[in-house]
């Protein structure tokens, strides 16, 4: 059975960057079937996809977050990686990984989610 | 890309059926039949109960529906029970490789 699971310091400095990683298990992440993503939910908010990237590397993100996000995949350790750049208190959220069914479709199996707080 | 639009929160009693609306733009809900819908409980990852407009992955009750009209999809849920109270989120493919959320719908069983 596919398992996600998001890793990562749990509080971010404002100004630095925040970085997470999403391992795989359970199943590999070249399966040409699919993409992987990431989306955050602030606290008592709605969900924002932050981005999505295919094994091959080929990655695409919200364009309100383009310019700070990149995502990266390894497909020697099986897992996908995301960087926030210059975060600020608003980057506070609870940060999922996720399997994008195709990069058109929706998530099919979810990470638990890791709270990332953004203070000082 | 605006964040497709729900509502804030809908409630009904067990039995009942409710409609979740989510509106969007002819450029994203209006131009492809990729919505899909997901329910969230308190403390959980959200988990796809609807997907393409109106079908159910393996193991989704039936008592979940979709549908959609113009710019606007809907999920429709029948024989409303207690387990059932949740947070629903809409998504939607919008062209250009990007894929938008709803603000997300509480929903109460009174």
């Amino acid at each position: 059975q596919l398992q996600l699971q998001e890793s990562g310091p749990t509080l971010v400095k404002p100004s630095e960057t925040l970085s997470l990683t999403c391992i795989v298990s359970g199943g590999s992440i070249t399966n040409y079937s699919y993409y992987w993503g990431w989306i955050r939910q602030p606290p008592g908010q709605g969900l924002e996809w932050i981005g999505s990237i295919y094994y091959s590397g080929s990655p695409y993100y919200n364009p309100s977050l383009k310019s700070r996000v990149t995502i990266s995949v390894d497909t020697s350790k099986n897992q996908f990686s995301l960087k926030v750049n210059s975060v600020t208190a608003a980057d506070t959220a609870l940060y999922y990984c996720a399997r994008h069914v195709s990069y058109v479709e929706y998530f099919d199996s979810w990470g638990q989610g890791t709270l990332v707080t953004v203070s000082s | 890309q605006s964040a497709l639009t729900q509502p804030a929160s809908v409630s009904g009693s067990p039995g009942q059926s409710i409609t979740i609306s989510c509106t969007g733009t002819s450029s994203d809900v209006g131009s492809y039949n990729l919505v899909s819908w997901y329910q969230q409980y308190p403390g959980k990852a959200p988990k796809v109960i609807i997907y393409e407009v109106r079908k159910r992955p393996s193991g989704i009750s039936n008592r979940f529906s979709g549908s959609k009209s113009g710019n606007t999809a809907s999920l429709t849920i029948s024989g409303l029970q207690a387990e059932d109270e949740a947070d629903y989120h809409c998504f939607s493919y919008a062209g250009s490789y990007i894929v938008i959320f709803g603000g997300g719908t509480k929903l109460t069983v009174l």
